[in-house]
């Protein structure tokens, strides 16, 4: 069975500083990995996937996520922070061969001050 | 394009009775899935759908039933509805090779079982 966690229910920063959200893994086989972005009162919105490749990943809203095999690890990460990254963020993993449904994390709230 | 459409956004049930959720996607997406999401328990993956014609059990399908008679619509049904089912419902569609292209969210029902 896979698994997904996220070892911080909080992660605070002050504007303009680095964040990092952890996220270690578990599955049969190679993964493919995701992360998604929950604003207040609103569905998750995708943000990142790993699929195969090159291990650091880019995606929207300037964020990126650095795949490490031996550490079963994707952590999220972002240069300098927003007041506006302030969400709720999920980390999820599926095999990467046939039909798998994605198995969710318990979230990490992200909480950015001015 | 419209994504995927979840109606209604909110409804309060008495104990006992019996409602569905709606959950409609136009991106002709082969995969749905429903998730439940509570406070410190992330997403739990409820039914979920490979192609018209095809659902089959997530981790927690005790007191819900699907069905999949169209590629568009997932509804999930809530046969007797209990408190423990108060929750935030999101239905999810993907695509791909063994949907490996992550998740569309809809933007959530948020059922409150009194």
């Amino acid at each position: 069975a896979q698994s997904v966690a996220q070892p911080e229910d909080q992660v605070k920063v002050a504007e303009g500083n680095p964040l990092t959200v952890k996220c270690t893994y578990s599955v049969s086989g190679n993964p493919y990995l995701f992360w998604y972005v929950q604003y207040p009162n609103r569905g998750l919105q995708f943000l990142l996937k790993y699929i195969t490749g090159d291990n650091l990943v880019k995606g929207s809203y300037g964020f990126e996520a650095e795949f490490n095999k031996s550490q079963t690890s994707f952590h999220l990460k972002k240069p300098s922070a927003l007041v506006s990254d302030s969400a709720l963020y999920f980390c999820a993993v599926r095999p990467n061969s046939g039909y798998s449904t994605l198995t969710f994390g318990k979230g990490t709230m992200l909480l950015v001050s001015p | 394009n419209a994504g995927v459409t979840q109606t209604p956004k909110f409804q309060v049930l008495k104990t006992g009775q019996s409602m569905t959720l709606q959950c409609a996607q136009d991106m002709n997406h082969e995969y749905m899935s429903w998730y439940r999401q509570d406070p410190g328990m992330g997403l739990r993956l409820i039914h979920y759908s490979v192609g018209a014609g095809i659902t089959d059990q997530g981790e927690v399908p005790n007191g819900y039933n699907v069905s999949r008679s169209t590629t568009e619509d997932f509804p999930l049904r809530l046969l007797s509805a209990a408190p423990s089912q108060t929750s935030v419902y999101f239905c999810a569609s993907s695509y791909g090779e063994g949907g490996s292209h992550g998740y569309t969210f809809g933007s959530g029902t948020r059922l409150t079982v009194v």
